[in-house]
């Protein structure tokens, strides 16, 4: 079964300031990762997805992450944090019992980044 | 703005009781979704429908049901209700249902169970 694992329930950085955001997953077969942010009172938004290919990934905002498959990790960076930043992050994977995709997304339980001016 | 539109964004009710989220995707999609996010458990996923069929059921109790109807739009139906059912109810929708594309989700009804 497949599963996430999110490093840090709460990280908080300087604005300017790297940010990375760990995320570490768990399949049996090849995965399809996916990073989304929460803005206070919305819904989830698509920052980046790996499906197959390039195994660094660019998004929305700046942000870009890396597939690093020997160590089962899915980690989010950003080189200048901005305050607009501020928001929870999740890592996803997508279920994928049996080798095809259900759809759905297994989310890891969010990291909430804090910017400080 | 999704494209994705939930209703109602707000609900308190006591505990027993019965209550209904309404879900209507973006235009074009297929697949509903919903997921149940709470402090403890986090984001979990309940159920997933593609064009009027269950395709995937994830940790949705009995006393929950779901259904999307001809027009695409969904409903989820909580009943009994207990306290432990207060959260956020997200629905999201997708063109394919298929994992590889986005979700777009909205921006959820918050259950309060008193």
């Amino acid at each position: 079964a497949q599963s996430v694992t999110q490093l840090g329930s709460h990280v908080s950085v300087s604005e300017g300031a790297l940010v990375l955001l760990r995320c570490n997953y768990s399949s049996s077969v090849p995965p399809y990762l996916f990073w989304y942010v929460q803005y206070p009172n919305q819904g989830l938004q698509l920052l980046l997805k790996y499906t197959t290919g390039a195994t660094l990934v660019k998004g929305i905002n700046g942000f870009e992450a890396e597939f690093k498959k020997s160590e089962t990790s899915f980690h989010l960076t950003k080189p200048s944090a901005h305050m607009s930043d501020a928001a929870e992050y999740f890592c996803a994977v997508s279920d994928r019992r049996g080798g095809g995709s259900q759809g759905n997304l297994i989310f890891g339980k969010g990291t909430k980044l804090s910017v400080k001016p | 703005d999704s494209g994705v539109t939930q209703t109602p964004k707000h609900l308190i009710t006591a505990t027993g009781q019965r209550v209904t989220l309404r879900c209507s995707p973006r235009s074009g999609d297929l697949s509903v979704y919903w997921y149940q996010q709470s402090l403890d458990q986090g984001l979990q996923f309940l159920i997933q429908y593609y064009n009027g069929e269950e395709r995937a059921k994830g940790n949705i109790l009995e006393r929950f049901s779901a259904q999307q109807f001809p027009d695409l739009h969904s409903e989820l139906n909580l009943s009994s209700l207990e306290l432990g059912d207060s959260a956020l109810y997200f629905c999201a929708s997708s063109l394919t249902g298929d994992g590889f594309g986005e979700l777009f989700f909205g921006e959820g009804s918050r259950l309060t169970v008193l």
